[in-house]
């Protein structure tokens, strides 16, 4: 059952456009959602965070987006920029009886300069 | 550096072998969690601590698994009886009690373990 989903494998994008990358979930329980950027051999690093009683944050070029009602979460990087590329993941948080990050299977995003 | 630290970072091992990993967390943190991250996955849970008490285990830790976090601080994974299967990506995070408010867990660059 897999309670995250991240159904783009991949997107490229222009230096300097909008990226968006989605993830939807099943699990009305999450309490707040994060996301991490991970590159080859590295661990994730963290990117933002958004709890399920907001609708958006925002931090720097990164905005992450949160409509509860269809289930989906959303991160925009604007500008978008080369270093930006590698893989992203959206995990879901639940403080009840499991405590753990449940995540997506990850998008690859790709930068072109 | 005061991150999440993970040792070794590569481990090739034959099947049948044990091996163990070690996760020294972010020192102020007081929860430690184990997944396990398999090509084209993300990471799956596998046990987190608080403190020195385990207090939740995946269905994915078989018995062969077994994670100790003796002091609180530092804790090791150790795989008996190591299957191809097992060949993966072994990441530890850490994180603070936050009274309710996001408890972000940090990851450290995780150990790859290959079973040949």
């Amino acid at each position: 059952d897999q309670q995250v989903k991240q159904n783009s494998p991949s997107l490229s994008v222009q230096e300097g456009r909008i990226s968006i990358l989605n993830c939807d979930y099943t699990n009305s329980m999450f309490d707040y959602f994060l996301w991490y950027k991970k590159y080859p051999a590295e661990g994730p690093t963290f990117l933002i965070s958004i709890s399920s009683i907001k609708d958006k944050n925002e931090d720097g070029r990164f905005t992450v987006f949160l409509n509860k009602s269809a289930k989906h979460l959303s991160l925009h990087i604007v500008p978008s920029q080369p270093g930006d590329s590698a893989v992203y993941f959206c995990a879901g948080f639940s403080s009840g009886s499991a405590r753990q990050l449940t995540f997506g299977s990850g998008t690859q995003l790709t930068v072109l300069p | 550096d005061t991150g999440v630290s993970q040792n070794p970072r590569h481990k090739i091992t034959k099947r049948g072998q044990n091996v163990t990993f070690r996760c020294d967390p972010i020192s102020e943190h007081n929860r430690l969690y184990w997944y396990r991250q398999t090509l084209g996955q993300g990471p799956e849970f596998l046990t987190y601590f608080q403190n020195e008490a385990q207090l939740e285990k995946s269905r994915l830790l078989s018995d062969r698994f077994s994670a100790e976090r003796p002091k609180g601080s530092f804790s090791t994974l150790e795989i008996q009886r190591t299957e191809q299967g097992d060949s993966a990506m072994y990441l530890c995070a850490s994180s603070q009690t936050s009274g309710g408010a996001i408890e972000t867990q940090y990851f450290g660059p995780g150990t790859r373990l290959l079973v040949l």
